[in-house]
């Protein structure tokens, strides 16, 4: 099992432009996440989805938007990025929501000049 | 909502030695506590987490203590080791909820 993937690792982009974050786990989970990781800030939950079809909003969601239209995927969608999207995003899924073990993805590096 | 504050955001000890990080959490309804470890340029994992109907768990060298009455829960490392480096995140969740929202996190550093 390849777990939680995540593409790209490394992404620079102006202020502005739109791009999406690909996540795919192939452990069959229902829930999937989606956090920041900036200094000092911990992890913040931007979206996440109980199944295919279902999504809602965390405590940072402004900017961002997601789809579920399969078990396996969760993309992240910035439309305009701005500077303060400047982060380390990570995907996450488990088999029991938020009460049960997260697998994170490895991260992507996300600079918005 | 939640609010999880963790602490001390840095914490350097002498190998050998035991180190305490502590987080509280302002729901009452809280009742799931994880921590988890991220060493430097790697992904979050779970490395051990206790839910309400204990007071204490352990797992080897690592263990997590909870006080639901003053609503803060705690990780004790003992005996520590280089390969505790790491940065360390609380969490906490209620029953039912879907969002697990962690703490600030806490940089740990072994001295050898």
């Amino acid at each position: 099992n390849a777990g939680v993937t995540q593409t790209p690792k490394f992404q620079v982009l102006k202020t502005g432009q739109s791009m999406t974050l690909q996540c795919a786990q192939d452990m069959n989970h229902e829930y999937m996440s989606w956090y920041r990781q900036d200094p000092g800030m911990g992890l913040r939950l931007i979206h996440y989805s109980v199944g295919a079809g279902i999504t809602d909003q965390g405590e940072v969601p402004n900017g961002y938007n997601v789809s579920r239209s399969t078990t396996e995927d969760f993309p992240l969608r910035l439309l305009s990025a701005a500077p303060s999207q400047t982060s380390v995003y990570f995907c996450a899924s488990s088999w029991r929501g938020g009460r049960g073990e997260l697998f994170f993805g490895e991260g992507s590096r996300l600079t918005v000049l | 909502g939640e609010n999880v504050e963790q602490h001390p955001s840095t914490l350097s000890v002498q190998e050998g030695d035991s180190a305490v990080i502590k987080c509280t959490y302002s729901d009452s309804a809280s009742n799931y506590f994880p921590w988890y470890k991220q060493e430097l340029g790697k992904r979050p994992q779970l490395i051990i987490d206790i839910r309400s109907n204990v007071g204490e768990k352990k797992d080897q060298r690592i263990a997590v203590t909870l006080n639901k009455t003053a609503k803060h829960f705690s990780l004790h490392i003992t005996e520590t080791q280089p390969e505790d480096s790491a940065v360390y995140f609380c969490a906490a969740s209620r029953e039912g909820a879907q969002k697990l929202v962690f703490g600030q996190g806490t940089r740990l550093t072994i001295n050898p």
